[in-house]
């Protein structure tokens, strides 16, 4: 089993709908949680970023954090056929090891349809 | 301002031989991170450079190298290449090495895809 799963979807939503996304980890020791825009032929792009449990607001974008059920989501409103891409949490443990040595789930495809 | 340019982009090489990648992070970046990214496996790590000395090493076969130039300027070496190392290979750039301080400020390139017939 994958430390950290995420549902590869595609997801498919009207325009101007509310997109869910979630991923499920099991390593307590994540701290740092992250989530990623990778469109076709390119690098994924950060979104948001969030230390610990809670939540995190920009713009569109809304990032939750479960610690304690091992759980975090990343809500996307208003969405925008531009939105389509697939969408990628990521996640990064005790920083005693410095560096950018992050977790990825699967990653989740996104189809927002005009 | 200049993102992370990786180069080539795409490559197709035969199995055995080796080849080499190059990752130019933006200017003034000093750590250079590598991921690998297939269908199956998704993003993994391999290695990250800071000032041209390798931090972090992913679970990768001694097959997997890499180095970093004094510009900052990163390269990494697959030998003896298997049809399963066919992949986007990406590089992320950041001014320091995060250590969870502050931000978080890698960016990635666009990266090779590397084909292994």
């Amino acid at each position: 089993q994958k430390e950290v799963e995420q549902d590869p979807g595609p997801l498919s939503v009207p325009e101007g709908a509310i997109v869910s996304l979630n991923c499920t980890y099991s390593n307590s020791a994540f701290q740092y949680f992250m989530w990623y825009r990778q469109y076709s032929r390119k690098g994924p792009e950060l979104l948001m970023y969030t230390y610990s449990s809670g939540n995190k607001e920009d713009g569109r974008f809304t990032a939750q954090v479960d610690k304690s059920s091992k759980y975090i989501s990343l809500f996307i409103r208003d969405s925008q056929p531009s939105d389509s891409a697939t969408y990628l949490c990521a996640m990064s443990a005790d920083k005693k090891a410095a560096g950018n040595k992050l977790t990825f789930g699967g990653g989740t495809r996104v189809l927002v349809k005009p | 301002k200049a993102g992370v340019t990786q180069t080539p982009r795409y490559l197709i090489k035969t199995r055995g031989q080796q080849v080499t990648l190059s990752c130019s992070p933006i200017s003034g970046h000093r750590s250079v991170s590598w991921y690998q990214q297939t269908p199956g496996q998704g993003l993994q790590f391999l290695f990250e450079y800071f000032s041209e000395t390798q931090r972090n090493k992913g679970n990768f076969p001694g097959r997997f190298s890499g180095r970093q130039f004094s510009n900052s300027r990163s390269e990494m070496n697959v030998s003896t290449l298997e049809l399963g190392d066919s992949a986007l290979y990406l590089c992320a750039s950041s001014p320091v090495l995060w250590t969870g301080q502050g931000s978080y400020g890698y960016t990635f390139g666009s990266g090779t895809r590397l084909t292994v017939v």
